[in-house]
């Protein structure tokens, strides 16, 4: 069990540049989530897939926004055209889920984003 | 439209004393909640969780109380020590849905 690897851990860009960030869940790992965090804030959901299929996402977010996760393994989040508002640690968390009751979300260390 | 609430931004406790941090929720389909604990420059670790089915869950120095009537829970820990020093998140799920996390509470425990 290596945990949940993000790459890379900074990006810094140019407004209007698209960005694109990887995650590595744990291997055995179902659920993959990706959320967003600002200084002084909670991580904020954006989306999750259950296996490859994306089973929500939120609705605050932007179509400049996507996300996938081929085969069920990685997954890939980009974001198109970047704004200054992106700016953000971006987190990506796995859970295995095989009932209504004890998920835990592992989180990687986060990818932070800096938009100049 | 914040979910999930943490109501108090820092808190700071004498090491070895209780520290309580509080949660509020408004939407009273969550079932199910967990407590994280987050250094800077590292992803969020989990805790502890509880199901609405229960009103307290322990382990080792770290208890959470649930309060479904008052749309409550805290986290107890005791005793506190200079490593619990960092920002703590409660989160909340509905059904097996995505978690909401509330705003954080940063825990300074002085020696």
């Amino acid at each position: 069990d290596t945990g949940v690897s993000q790459d890379p851990r900074h990006k810094i860009t140019k407004r209007g540049q698209n960005v694109t960030f990887r995650c590595d869940p744990i291997s055995e790992h179902n659920r993959l989530y990706w959320y967003r965090q600002t200084l002084g804030q909670g991580p904020e959901f954006l989306t999750y897939f259950q296996n490859e299929a994306q089973l929500e996402k939120s609705r605050l977010l932007s179509d400049r926004f996507s996300a996938e996760r081929p085969k069920g393994s990685f997954s890939t989040l980009e974001i198109q055209r970047t704004e200054q508002g992106d700016s953000a640690m971006y987190l990506c968390a796995s859970s295995y889920r095989k009932g209504p009751a004890g998920e835990k979300l592992f989180f990687g260390s986060g990818t932070q984003l800096s938009v100049l | 439209d914040q979910q999930v609430k943490q109501n108090s931004p820092s808190l700071s406790v004498q090491e070895g004393r209780i520290s309580i941090l509080n949660c509020d929720y408004t939407n009273s389909m969550f079932d199910y909640f967990l407590w994280y604990k987050k250094y800077p420059a590292e992803g969020p670790t989990f805790l502890i969780s509880i199901s609405s089915i229960k009103d307290k869950n322990e382990d080792g120095r770290f208890t959470v109380f649930l309060n479904k009537s008052a749309k409550h829970l805290s986290l107890h820990i005791v005793p506190s020590q200079p490593g619990d020093s960092a920002v703590y998140f409660c989160a909340a799920s509905a059904g097996g849905q995505n978690f909401v996390f509330g705003p954080g509470t940063r825990l300074s425990v002085l020696p």
